[in-house]
């Protein structure tokens, strides 16, 4: 069945250096969804990509889709203490999550 | 925006009791919902799928007369474990999509966290 990959699983930096993650599927996606969830709490929606080499910011936030929509990225510009959490992609809307990428930010 | 509300936050039972986990939409209407499964690390593994006036749709090896679903209206689903034991504590979690809204969001409730003793 499909799956999606994400990667790192655990990533540590010190406040104010980049941060990225990544999501791979093993087929092609319709949309990739984005969700952040912090340290004992639930999932909060942050982004959808649905087009082809789709990209789309937030703040500090850059989100990727693939051209052949089948991978996405999530990258963090001069992190801050308040984007520790667990970033979750999720392809096929509320069927498939990457297993999540954890932030640890070091002040 | 829209909420969704999980009811209890924690609950701790003996093996062999049954728990029921509310989920409610307070504030749209969910003709579906989804439960997921979170162990520790983990990733949010979808258990099934709650459709208002049917039956729920389960996920290949999921037990359907172990995690009992019932969406009796179009802001409440539960989800009843039966006969817990110690195997089937984790962190159980809802979420539901406003179709009113074009983002394809899906809203979490806050979860709910079972201890089995």
């Amino acid at each position: 069945g499909q799956q999606v990959m994400q990667i790192p699983q655990y990533q540590h930096v010190q406040e104010g250096e980049d941060f990225t993650t990544y999501c791979n599927s093993s087929t092609t996606l319709s949309n990739i969804q984005w969700y952040k969830q912090r340290p004992g709490g639930h999932p909060v929606f942050l982004i959808q990509l649905v087009k082809s080499g789709e990209v789309k910011k937030q703040k500090r936030l850059t989100f990727q889709f693939g051209e052949a929509k089948k991978n996405s990225s999530l990258h963090i510009t001069a992190t801050q203490t308040t984007d520790v959490g667990t970033y979750f992609c999720a392809g096929r809307g509320e069927v498939t999550f990457g297993i999540g990428t954890k932030l640890q930010v070091i002040p | 925006g829209a909420v969704v509300s999980q009811h209890p936050s924690r609950v701790i039972c003996k093996s062999g009791t049954s728990v029921k986990i509310e989920c409610r939409s307070l504030d749209f209407q969910a003709t579906t919902m989804f439960w997921y499964r979170q162990f520790p690390k983990k990733s949010l593994m979808l258990m099934a799928t709650s459709n208002e006036g049917s039956k729920a749709t389960y996920e290949q090896g999921v037990e359907k007369d172990k995690f009992l679903i019932n969406h009796a209206s179009l802001t409440l689903s539960t989800l009843t474990v039966t006969s817990a034991h110690p195997e089937d504590s984790s962190f159980y979690i809802c979420s539901a999509r406003d179709s009113t809204k074009g983002t394809g969001e899906l809203f979490f409730g806050e979860g709910s966290r079972l201890t089995v003793l």
